[in-house]
């Protein structure tokens, strides 16, 4: 069965810290991995990535996969109280289905 | 600048009272999604509507039907909610159903039911 599995559950930081959330994936003919960001609404697109070892950056956050391992990480830097919300990580098989992680919940206190 | 809208945000239902739950989009995606999510918990696909054809997961209780009038318009019918489908339902589109192209995700509706 198909599962996608993120690490830790929950994470509290204050504002300048770095974190780091990790992302396992066991997808059926795996193409892609997906990072949404989901505040008290629906998720916001922020990555896909298709190929292992190239970095995606946007402004302070950035994201790395690893097809070999199976896994994923996504980094936000100097964190701010703004980046407080639910991290999804979601596989893709070839079919464009989405199986989502259970979410990392990221809180950053000033 | 709404792209995918979702009617209404907040919906409370009586026990076994059928609900309608809308979702329309503006960006002419071939694929319209329905997840439900509950809280603490990662999104659940529900169902996807290819264009007309529609797709079921195999999971999926019967109790959900979805309807898909044309391109810009799906609906989610509970047929007779319980205690137990009280959540988030979210609806998201895609251009076409490989794995290059991202989904774009409704606010989501609330479901209460009482």
């Amino acid at each position: 069965e198909d599962k996608v599995v993120q690490s830790p559950l929950s994470l509290v930081v204050h504002e300048g810290d770095t974190v780091t959330l990790n992302c396992s994936y066991e997808v059926t003919n795996f193409r892609s991995l997906l990072w949404y960001k989901q505040e008290k609404k629906a998720p916001t697109f922020l990555f896909m990535l298709t190929s292992s070892g190239i970095e995606k950056k946007s402004g302070r956050l950035s994201s790395i996969l690893d097809k070999k391992e199976l896994f994923s990480i996504l980094n936000i830097t100097a964190t701010q109280t703004g980046d407080s919300a639910v991290y999804l990580c979601a596989g893709s098989s070839n079919t464009g289905k989405l199986i989502f992680g259970q979410g990392t919940t990221l809180q950053v206190k000033p | 600048d709404a792209m995918v809208i979702q009617n209404p945000r907040y919906q409370v239902t009586q026990f076994g009272k059928p609900v309608t739950l809308s979702c329309s989009q503006t960006l002419n995606h071939n694929v319209m999604y329905w997840y439900q999510q509950k809280s603490s918990q990662a999104p659940k696909l529900l169902f996807h509507y290819y264009d007309k054809d529609f797709n079921n997961e195999a999971d999926t209780p019967d109790n959900f039907q979805s309807r898909r009038p044309n391109t810009s318009f799906c609906f989610l019918d509970i047929r007779s909610p319980g205690l137990g489908d009280a959540a988030m339902y979210l609806c998201a589109t895609s251009r076409d159903m490989v794995a290059t192209y991202e989904q774009y995700f409704g606010p989501g509706t609330r479901l209460t039911v009482t």
